[in-house]
């Protein structure tokens, strides 16, 4: 069935070390989005794709770098130039101006 | 700088009261604004939305009401059940252009029985 799939659900990163976080959607969409989210903060928008090899930064894209090599995945890598990684990460794709979809989420702890 | 101010941060309602979250927004550009619900541990899910041709819509007893002139818009949940106990986040964005959704911080309802 269809829908957008992020992988690990729980990851750990020791310090200095880069972590990439999966998102795969099967649903078509050309846009697909990243989000940090923090307690008290909602979701902060770190990059966004709207097609296949083109994406723009968002609001906290430092520390971050994102791949959009095929449209129906946008990985995130979480880099040691991220001094605050510790947070809830939602992924999410949309057609054009129509519903987000989000994934399930990915914590990731720095140990 | 915050494109969707939401209020309150958090909601305690007896169970069959009314739950209310209000959503303010300066970008008149917008044209759509959804709202979104999240339990703990998982992703947001759409719960209603509406575009600004219309003042009020309601699904079961979720409603939107939208004020265009004042840029607010609200949520407004009848008969609250304890199952409604979650985190409800507003959002808006514009049709055209990059289509970034811009969130709210999130308001925090706890439903008691």
């Amino acid at each position: 069935d269809g829908g957008i799939t992020q992988s690990p659900k729980y990851l750990f990163r020791k310090e200095g070390q880069n972590v990439t976080l999966s998102c795969e959607q099967n649903l078509n969409h050309d846009a697909m989005y990243w989000y940090r989210q923090d307690p008290g903060q909602g979701l902060r928008l770190i990059y966004y794709s709207q097609i296949v090899n083109d994406f723009q930064k968002g609001d906290i894209a430092e520390g971050y770098s994102v791949s959009r090599e095929k449209k129906e995945s946008f990985p995130l890598t979480v880099t040691s130039a991220q001094k605050n990684p510790t947070a809830f990460y939602l992924c999410a794709s949309r057609f054009w101006d129509t519903e987000a979809f989000f994934g399930q989420g990915t914590r990731l702890t720095v140990v | 700088q915050q494109q969707v101010k939401q209020s309150p941060q958090s909601l305690i309602v007896q169970k069959g009261g009314i739950s209310i979250i209000n959503c303010a927004y300066e970008n008149t550009a917008f044209d759509y604004f959804p709202w979104y619900q999240q339990f703990p541990g998982k992703g947001p899910a759409l719960l209603i939305a509406i575009r600004p041709d219309v003042s009020e819509k309601k699904e079961g007893r979720f409603t939107i009401s939208f004020n265009k002139s004042a840029k607010q818009f609200s949520l407004h949940i009848m008969d609250s059940q304890p199952g409604d106990s979650a985190t409800y986040f507003c959002a808006a964005s514009v049709q055209t252009g990059a289509n970034n959704l811009f969130f709210g911080t999130g308001t925090r309802l706890t439903v008691i029985p």
